[in-house]
């Protein structure tokens, strides 16, 4: 079973940030948070991923709390083409272990 | 840097027939993972193999099999077709396949059981 829980969807103005909660209440020392998306049955694609501290790329921020229990992923200026299935995994790399992720639309 | 192709990318069998899939990794990845995604069921996790070995299993029946090659490409079977392996199939490498690297995804293999 998925260790984490996500909003079932959500929605998001075109040029805002977008904000996606994930809890992972039950993460261990050594487990990574690590988010994908998924559009329109294309292959996942990856975001970022992180272990303690928080992360930043070109394509988004991912913020941990401290206790590591729950974490944000931050879109900084979302626009039509990141409507998507956003997945919040915990765990090893060699075997994701997918829930079923948050619905993200961006209106325009 | 080409990324993860599968072949074929659309396939249509009969049950009880087999089938093969195949799939490239991104050059110098050594970890291959396979997915099968449905909409019943979403995305789960088949088996990974790193040079040449199966490490881990996902909770599937033998009729689903995999293996890696020296060039760490991979293929998965799938004997004895059943109506319900009619699924999007996933395969996604990874450098090392450690927690520390993420793994990057093909286009699928849409399979369809009739």
């Amino acid at each position: 079973d998925a260790k984490t829980t996500q909003p079932t969807s959500m929605d998001c103005a075109e040029g805002r940030a977008a904000n996606l909660p994930c809890n992972h209440s039950t993460i261990s020392g050594n487990e990574y948070v690590y988010w994908y998306r998924q559009i329109h049955s294309q292959g996942p694609q990856y975001i970022i991923h992180g272990l303690k501290n928080n992360e930043t790329n070109e394509m988004a921020s991912l913020i941990i709390t401290e206790d590591r229990k729950s974490s944000t992923l931050i879109l900084p200026h979302a626009t039509l083409r990141d409507t998507a299935v956003y997945y919040c995994i915990v765990g090893g790399a060699q075997k994701l272990v997918f829930g079923q992720g948050t619905r993200l639309t961006i209106n325009p | 840097k080409a990324g993860v192709t599968q072949t074929p990318r659309y396939l249509i069998k009969t049950r009880g027939q087999q089938v093969t899939l195949s799939c490239s990794p991104i050059s110098g990845h050594r970890s291959v993972s396979w997915y099968q995604q449905t909409p019943g069921q979403g995305l789960q996790f088949l088996f990974e193999y790193f040079s040449e070995t199966q490490r881990n299993k996902g909770n599937f029946p033998g009729r689903f099999s995999g293996r890696q090659f020296s060039n760490s490409r991979s293929e998965m079977n799938v004997s004895t077709l059943e109506l319900g392996d009619s699924a999007l199939y996933l395969c996604a490498s990874s450098s090392q396949g450690d927690s520390r690297y993420e793994q990057y995804f093909g286009p699928g293999t849409r399979l369809t059981v009739t």
